[in-house]
């Protein structure tokens, strides 16, 4: 089955930094790459997505970076800001089948 | 996007119980998962609830153990019988194939048990 490994499991940045999460996968198979951000005490959101078929996708801060052949996947996000602090999560599906990285804490340094 | 919600939002079990968490969307969707998520951990598949028939459980998991009923497009259940405080976890149901694409995923709000 599906293998998807996360890095690093904590990273700190200071205010306006940028800061990038890392992804790997096994399953050749997946075809769908989302991620999510949980703040503490909630449901996890989805905040960006991309598909196999893409390289790479941004919305406004956040850009995701997808390298089939090395099946890695990364987050970035720019000028990071306070309220960025969360767990992300990355996933890894094919055929709705979804598996989740261990997640990441970013915590954001005023 | 659907609108889902989860009931209850908490609970305290004593060991040995059975607690039912019910999870509904405003919208039928195709899909309808359920996770369970440790203290400070990742989301972990339990079953995906398939509708009219039994569900698909991930190894790890069995029926007895979290029996799942999903009546209809809208609606499912997850039991979690016999507890002992190693269930104690957020548990989440999630949907996918309504009105966006057919494979992201949306969280419900979450159940919180705590088995002492």
């Amino acid at each position: 089955g599906e293998n998807v490994e996360q890095h690093p499991s904590t990273l700190s940045v200071q205010e306006g930094d940028s800061a990038v999460i890392k992804c790997t996968y096994s399953d050749s198979a997946s075809n769908y790459f989302p991620w999510y951000k949980q703040e503490l005490g909630k449901r996890p959101q989805l905040i960006i997505d991309i598909r196999s078929n893409v390289g790479e996708k941004k919305d406004q801060r956040i850009a995701v970076t997808l390298n089939k052949t090395a099946k890695h996947f990364s987050l970035h996000i720019t000028e990071t800001q306070p309220e960025d602090s969360a767990v992300y999560f990355c996933a890894a599906s094919a055929n709705n089948d979804m598996r989740f990285g261990a997640g990441t804490r970013l915590t954001v340094k005023p | 996007s659907a609108v889902i919600s989860q009931k209850p939002s908490r609970d305290i079990c004593q060991r040995g119980t059975s607690l039912t968490i019910q999870c509904q969307v405003d919208s039928q969707v195709t899909m309808m998962f359920w996770y369970r998520q440790q203290p400070g951990q990742s989301l972990t598949l339990i079953a995906t609830a398939n509708q009219g028939s039994e569900a698909t459980y991930e190894s790890g998991f069995v029926i007895d153990k979290f029996p799942i009923s999903r009546p209809n497009l809208t609606f499912s259940t997850l039991t979690v019988s016999n507890m002992s405080p190693e269930d104690s976890s957020i548990y989440l149901c999630s949907l996918s194939g309504g009105t966006g694409s057919t494979d992201t995923q949306y969280f419900g709000p979450g159940t919180r048990l705590t088995v002492l």
